[in-house]
């Protein structure tokens, strides 16, 4: 049963760097059949696909051109998890983030949710 | 970039009756080189992560009861609930796969007549 553990604090002030991890069991971030995104939940915005990252014989990244703050997902493949860094965090990103495991070769469905991590933006 | 619109926002159904739920992306997710619709539906309860319900706009995932089926194709779905049970109490999304960025619908908030 593959499950996902998420990492990381839960207030960040503004202008710095959110950084979440999320631990894999069950799977491995290197199979060639997963890809690994972070989702983030507002009232405000919904459900917002941040990213992805994923291994097909190479690393790729594919990211939300939309998200005003920087985005960088990077595997860990010797802890096998993933991780989110949002750089020069405004209000605008708080939210409840989610790591989630999409299944498919192609385009991926999401089928494992991470609990969720509630990040608050504030001084 | 794909727009999922969902409607209604918000449904009451009574026990036992039908719930349906309508899904639209603005463009095509059906991809014609293996004739299958990058559709995926979501069940969310309060405090809790969604839940995948339905991928390829019609196959249920694992353990899901079969009172939830998907159907459509191209730009126009449909998720129904064939006779609403108490535990469907929650807020339901569509989500386009077919390319990124991956979009979701804004939600329809289903409750209990």
């Amino acid at each position: 049963q593959v499950q996902l553990q998420q990492s990381g604090p839960g207030l960040v002030k503004p202008s710095q760097t959110l950084s979440l991890t999320c631990a894999i069991s069950g799977d491995s971030v290197s199979s060639s059949s997963s890809t690994w995104n972070w989702i983030r939940q507002s009232p405000t915005r919904g459900l917002e696909w941040l990213g992805r990252t994923y291994f097909r014989s190479k690393w790729y990244n594919d990211y939300a051109l939309s998200v005003k703050s920087p985005i960088t997902i990077n595997p860990d493949t010797s802890k096998n998890q993933f991780s989110l860094r949002l750089d020069s965090v405004t209000p605008e990103d708080t939210a409840v983030y989610y790591c989630v495991r999409g299944l498919g070769t192609g385009g991926s469905y999401m089928d494992v949710w991470g609990k969720g991590t509630t990040v608050t933006v504030s001084s | 970039d794909i727009v999922m619109t969902q409607s209604p926002d918000s449904l009451a159904v009574s026990l036992g009756e039908r719930a349906t739920i309508n899904c639209k992306s603005s463009q095509s997710v059906l991809y014609i080189s293996d004739n299958k619709n990058y559709l995926a539906w979501y069940q969310q309860k309060p405090g809790q992560p969604p839940k995948l319900l339905i991928y390829w706009a019609s196959t249920r995932e694992s353990g899901v009861p079969d009172r939830f089926s998907g159907s459509g194709s191209g730009t126009d779905f449909t998720l129904t609930i064939s006779s609403l049970q108490a535990e469907d109490v929650a807020v339901y999304y569509c989500q386009q796969y077919y390319i990124t960025p991956l979009a979701f619908g804004q939600g329809t908030r289903l409750e209990i007549k």
